[in-house]
């Protein structure tokens, strides 16, 4: 089972942050938050990845709480491209084999 | 460069055909999955192949049989599938399970319909 909790679906004004937000309060120590997205009938993009510390890439933030019970993707200026399913997976590193789990994922609508 | 290319983009087969699904990766990365992904839900994971040995079968049926002929490729080979089998399937590769974190990179899938 997936061990996170996602909205649905958000709405987003184009141009606009869009924050995502992921519950998975039952994480421990060693797992991973990994966060990807799939546009209609393509394969999943990975977006972005943290342990532990607040990460930034050139596509999105990962904002993880200090308890690391929950987690935002910030994509700071959303376009109609970013129109997709956005998954929250928490991963186990270590010696857990690339067992990625994803839940049903929130599915972001940005409109003009 | 992490780029995962599968071919064919779309298949069409009969119940009793044989056919297969290619997957390729030049990113020297030594772990490699498949997945299958119904339409309105999520991706499953089905296979991963570590160091070019399977290590993982997540109770899949026979009739899908993957194959790691070296580092680069994976295949599925699909014989006697059911309708409900229409699917897309993905493939992934990552670096390296052991140890640390390991980064999944997508293929574009193959759009499998089983008439």
């Amino acid at each position: 089972d997936a061990k996170t909790t996602q909205p649905p679906s958000m709405d987003c004004a184009e141009g606009r942050a869009a924050n995502l937000p992921c519950n998975h309060s039952t994480i421990s120590g060693n797992e991973y938050v990994y966060w990807y997205r799939q546009i209609h009938s393509q394969g999943p993009q990975y977006i972005i990845h943290g342990l532990k510390n607040n990460e930034t890439n050139e596509m999105a933030s990962l904002i993880i709480t200090e308890d690391r019970k929950s987690s935002t993707l910030i994509l700071p200026h959303a376009t109609l491209r970013d129109t997709a399913v956005y998954y929250c997976i928490v991963c186990p590193g270590g010696t857990s084999y690339g067992k990625l789990t994803f839940g049903q994922g929130t599915i972001l609508t940005v409109h003009p | 460069d992490t780029e995962v290319t599968q071919t064919p983009k779309h298949l069409v087969m009969g119940m009793t055909n044989k056919k297969s699904l290619k997957c390729e990766q030049h990113m020297g990365h030594r772990a490699m999955y498949w997945y299958k992904q119904k339409a309105k839900k999520p991706p499953e994971l089905m296979f991963v192949y570590s160091y070019e040995k399977l290590s993982i079968n997540e109770s899949v049926p026979s009739r899908f049989s993957p194959e790691c002929p070296n580092s680069s490729l994976l295949n599925l080979h699909l014989h006697a599938l059911q309708p409900e089998d229409s699917a897309l399937y993905l493939c992934a590769s990552s670096q390296d399970l052991r140890g640390g974190t390991d980064t999944q990179y997508f293929g574009p899938g193959t759009r499998l319909t089983v008439l």
